[in-house]
């Protein structure tokens, strides 16, 4: 039973151009959180999706971010024009349920060069 | 805010030793989850405590919550060079389940 995953792994982008961070829960998980991770901090929440459906994104900044997760693939976080102070760690979470235990990905740490 | 916040910050200790970490938060909570996540990778999922359960164990791992005092612990025993890691308390307080994340603990064992 494999994990979350998330690919890629690392992700450089020019700034203004796109970055799409691409989640796929857990088998059998059909709720899934982004959260972004800064230097030295702890996660900070952005959005909570179930299929096809975003459910909470007081986290997520007004302009440029967007969340999907499409009724067949991954759930994707994309990032429009990104500036240097996107440059962070992205991790994805999956649960089977509200108040379950959260397993995480490994991450995409996008750099904005 | 900050809802969950660790301490101590740091921890340095030798192999064998326990290690002891605390989390308060603020809020009423349905869960508190710990994590640990070394240096540059991604958050292993360590224990899920309820609000309605006081103390949980899994191998190594002890943790307790006090709801009366929003606090959470958790206790490493005999602690090995391998659980030099980041260690995060999180909480679940609301009907998403959206989770709110201290700052960690960085914990350092001495082979």
């Amino acid at each position: 039973n494999a994990g979350v995953m998330q690919n890629p792994r690392h992700l450089v982008r020019r700034r203004g151009q796109e970055a799409r961070l691409r989640c796929s829960p857990m088998k059998g998980h059909s709720h899934v959180y982004w959260y972004r991770q800064l230097p030295e901090e702890g996660l900070k929440f952005m959005v909570y999706l179930q299929k096809e459906n975003i459910i909470d994104e007081s986290g997520m900044p007004k302009e440029r971010f967007s969340a999907e997760f499409p009724k067949e693939g991954p759930s994707i976080l994309r990032i429009q024009q990104v500036v240097r102070g996107d440059s962070a760690a992205y991790f994805c979470a999956s649960s089977a349920g509200v108040n379950t235990e959260a397993f995480f990905g490994q991450g995409t740490r996008l750099t904005v060069v | 805010s900050q809802q969950g916040e660790e301490d101590p910050q740091a921890l340095s200790i030798q192999e064998g030793e326990n290690a002891t970490m605390n989390c308060s938060y603020k809020t009423s909570i349905n869960n508190l989850q710990w994590y640990r996540q070394n240096s540059g990778r991604g958050l292993v999922h360590l224990i899920l405590i309820r609000s309605n359960e006081r103390e949980k164990h899994s191998g190594r791992l002890r943790v307790t919550l006090d709801t009366s005092k929003k606090s959470s612990s958790l206790l490493i025993t005999a602690s090995r060079a391998a659980d030099t890691a980041s260690y995060f308390c999180a909480t679940d307080a609301g009907a998403n389940s959206k989770l709110t994340f201290g700052k960690g603990i960085t914990l350092s064992v001495r082979p």
